[in-house]
């Protein structure tokens, strides 16, 4: 069965640092990997999406991830934080071995918070 | 915009009501998935329509179900509706059965009151 474990419920960084948001997978197979965003009282937009073609992938809005199958981590960045970034983010797993149950899967969110 | 609509945005409704969610796809798709959104819950798959027909079932109630219509509309049933139906209900969809990106609609807030 596929999980994943997002590892800070809350992140505030300020404007123009960088950001890091973590995720830790578990799945039986080789998964697929995404990261939605969730502005407030909007719905979910994907920012990346991974399927085992390059392990840096790059998304929407200058934001980047690392899949790293030895550590089982898909962590989220971004060199420089700006306002408009304050939003919940979710990290996604999607096992292609899954019976579909559970199709996508998510993570609890992590909540950005951006400090002018 | 992901092109999935929903409708309505907001529905107010009193416990033991029955409402209907709807959810248009984007052209083309032919997977709809709902999900549900709530503070304690997080957010949780509830139920597949590939092309018509059911594919897959999450955490969905014996009290809900949904229907995927042959111009691929959605539409999901909530009865006997209780407080803790309280939720953000999306419709998503996307082109094959399994294994694509999901594009998710602006969300159904449902209260009950």
């Amino acid at each position: 069965a596929q999980s994943v474990t997002q590892l800070d419920s809350h992140v505030s960084v300020s404007e123009g640092t960088p950001v890091l948001l973590r995720c830790n997978y578990s799945s039986s197979y080789s998964p697929s990997l995404f990261w939605y965003v969730q502005h407030p009282n909007k719905g979910l937009q994907l920012l990346l999406k991974y399927t085992s073609a390059a392990t840096l992938v790059k998304g929407i809005n200058g934001f980047e991830a690392e899949f790293k199958k030895s550590e089982t981590s898909f962590h989220l960045t971004k060199p420089s934080a700006h306002m408009s970034d304050a939003a919940e983010y979710f990290c996604v797993v999607s096992d292609p071995l899954d019976t579909g149950r559970r199709a996508l899967t998510f993570g609890s969110g992590t909540r950005l918070q951006v400090q002018p | 915009d992901s092109g999935v609509t929903q409708t309505p945005k907001h529905l107010i409704t009193a416990t033991g009501q029955r409402v209907t969610l709807r959810c248009s796809p984007r052209s083309g798709d032919l997977s709809v998935y709902w999900y549900q959104q709530s503070l304690d819950q997080g957010l949780q798959f509830l139920i597949q329509y590939y092309n018509g027909e059911e594919r897959a079932k999450g955490n969905i109630l014996e009290r809900f179900s949904a229907q995927q219509f042959p111009d691929l509309h959605s539409e999901l049933n909530l009865s006997s509706l209780e407080l803790g139906d309280s939720a953000l209900y999306f419709c998503a969809s996307s082109a094959r059965v399994q294994g694509d990106t999901q594009y998710f609609g602006p969300g159904t807030r449902l209260t009950v009151l």
